[in-house]
């Protein structure tokens, strides 16, 4: 159980356009889902949370009118990079807590972006 | 505020040697703390977990972490490594599971 997807699971768009990644909770409800984003060699950075219904709470330094979180269920949020560019390209992962806590994050398989 | 530091950005072991991945944390409240691995490309899968209770905990894969209160310490120890487990391992932290802080990680190889 508590398994999480995501799609695409590689994604290569043109600079200028926009990508949206998919965070599905496959077998929960998720209360919660967070995003990272993870350079590579490094740590996994959090980007956002969000929670169903409400608008996402973005880390400080993230900008929210180019990474566009939804979550309109408790199964599926969504992340959309705007007007995307070649420093854009990064790892993106997310998961989803389950529980009233959400310290049990479930991750999912990430998305390889690349902006050319 | 919180903070997670990982001993070692890259460790090599031998086949059937002692894994011994170590890991600090800061934080103000009792944390919970968290070992993940991370294979190439994939996204990351839970090895432990400490939240209260046992300090010794057990994990998958033969892995276990010890609480030390008194050292801020959260070490992944398996008495003997094998090949498959050549990865990337995390070690974060989540005071009252809000806020999760990843540590930079910590690359294991495992030579034949």
């Amino acid at each position: 159980g508590a398994v999480v997807s995501q799609h695409p699971s590689w994604v290569i768009c043109k600079s200028g356009t926009s990508v949206k990644i998919e965070c599905r909770s496959l077998d929960f409800q998720a209360t919660t889902m967070f995003w990272y984003r993870q350079f590579p060699k490094q740590s996994l950075m959090l980007m956002a949370t969000s929670n169903e219904g409400s608008k996402a709470t973005y880390e400080q330094g993230v900008e929210k009118d180019k990474f566009l979180i939804n979550h309109a269920s408790l199964t599926l949020s969504t992340l959309t990079v705007t007007s995307a560019h070649p420093e854009d390209s990064s790892f993106y992962i997310c998961s989803a807590g389950r529980g009233p806590n959400s310290y049990e994050q479930y991750f999912g398989p990430g998305t390889r972006l690349t902006v050319t | 505020a919180q903070s997670v530091t990982q001993l070692g950005s890259h460790v090599s072991v031998s086949e059937g040697a002692l894994v011994l991945l170590r890991c600090n944390y800061s934080s103000s409240v009792p944390p919970y703390l968290f070992w993940y691995v991370q294979y190439p490309n994939q996204g990351l899968q839970l090895l432990l977990k400490y939240t209260t209770g046992a300090t010794l905990v057990k994990g998958i894969n033969g892995f276990e972490a010890e609480f030390k209160k008194s050292e801020t310490s959260f070490h992944l120890t398996k008495p003997s490594a094998h090949m498959s487990d050549a990865a990337e391992y995390f070690c974060a932290s989540s005071a009252y599971g809000q806020n999760f802080v990843f540590g930079p990680g910590t690359r294991l190889s495992v030579l034949p």
